[in-house]
């Protein structure tokens, strides 16, 4: 147990629609990395957040947001969903702004888009 | 801009077997090299991590990489294969000083074989 905190573990959604995943970073961590897990693109980086602000971007879509609240944890939004945004969607955290350090990963969450 | 590339996205050893999985990178400075490892519906493990200490880094599970500046080079190996070694395994990369971004390979898929 990483103590990264992924939900929902599952999402089954139709396309255009939006939906959110939150992430609960291990406790005392400020950074969170969000990452998209797919057959075709490998991992890919999309946002890194430290304490509240954006700290930098990735191959994120202009449909994908991403916040992290007063509490830490952190949400991605992802609207307008299109079947190719079908992915395992992983939070990371870590202790340090800069991911020179380990990176401690959820289980992730899955989203299918029919 | 920093990159990593793994070659044999599917290598098969026997148990007992030597374990031999590749990276090259490429960066413009020295950079900070890590292999993470995910076993079936899991998130990713850090298995050991190159800060420019040692070039010969340890790591869990008997796992080991060696940090080859000449060849650009950051192969992991473990010399006795066990069945639990049985995992995807992936090498990043990250550049210290302005760079915020890990950035992984395409990941390698190792089967242990009885």
């Amino acid at each position: 147990d990483s103590g990264v905190t992924q939900t929902p573990k599952h999402l089954i959604t139709a396309t255009g629609q939006r939906v959110t995943l939150r992430c609960s970073p291990r406790s005392g961590d400020l950074s969170v990395y969000w990452y998209q897990q797919s057959l075709d693109q490998g991992l890919q980086f999309l946002i890194h957040y430290y304490n509240g602000e954006e700290r930098a971007k990735g191959n994120i879509l202009e449909r994908f947001s991403a916040q992290q609240f007063p509490d830490l944890h952190s949400e991605l939004n992802l609207s307008s969903l299109e079947l190719g945004d079908s992915a395992l969607y992983f939070c990371a955290s870590s202790v340090v702004d800069f991911p020179t350090g380990e990176l401690f990963f959820g289980e992730g969450s899955r989203l299918t888009v029919l | 801009a920093q990159s990593v590339t793994q070659l044999g996205s599917h290598v098969s050893v026997s148990e007992g077997a030597l374990v031999l999985l590749r990276c090259n990178y490429s960066s413009s400075v020295p950079p900070y090299l890590f292999w993470y490892v995910q076993y079936p519906n899991q998130g990713l493990q850090l298995l050991l991590k190159y800060t420019s200490a040692a070039t010969l880094v340890k790591g869990i599970n008997g796992f080991e990489a060696e940090f080859k500046k000449s060849e650009t080079s950051f192969h992991l190996t473990k010399p006795s294969a066990h069945m639990s070694d049985a995992a995807e395994y992936f090498c990043a990369v990250t550049l210290s000083g302005s760079a915020r971004q890990l950035t992984f390979g395409s990941g390698t898929q190792l089967t242990v074989l009885p």
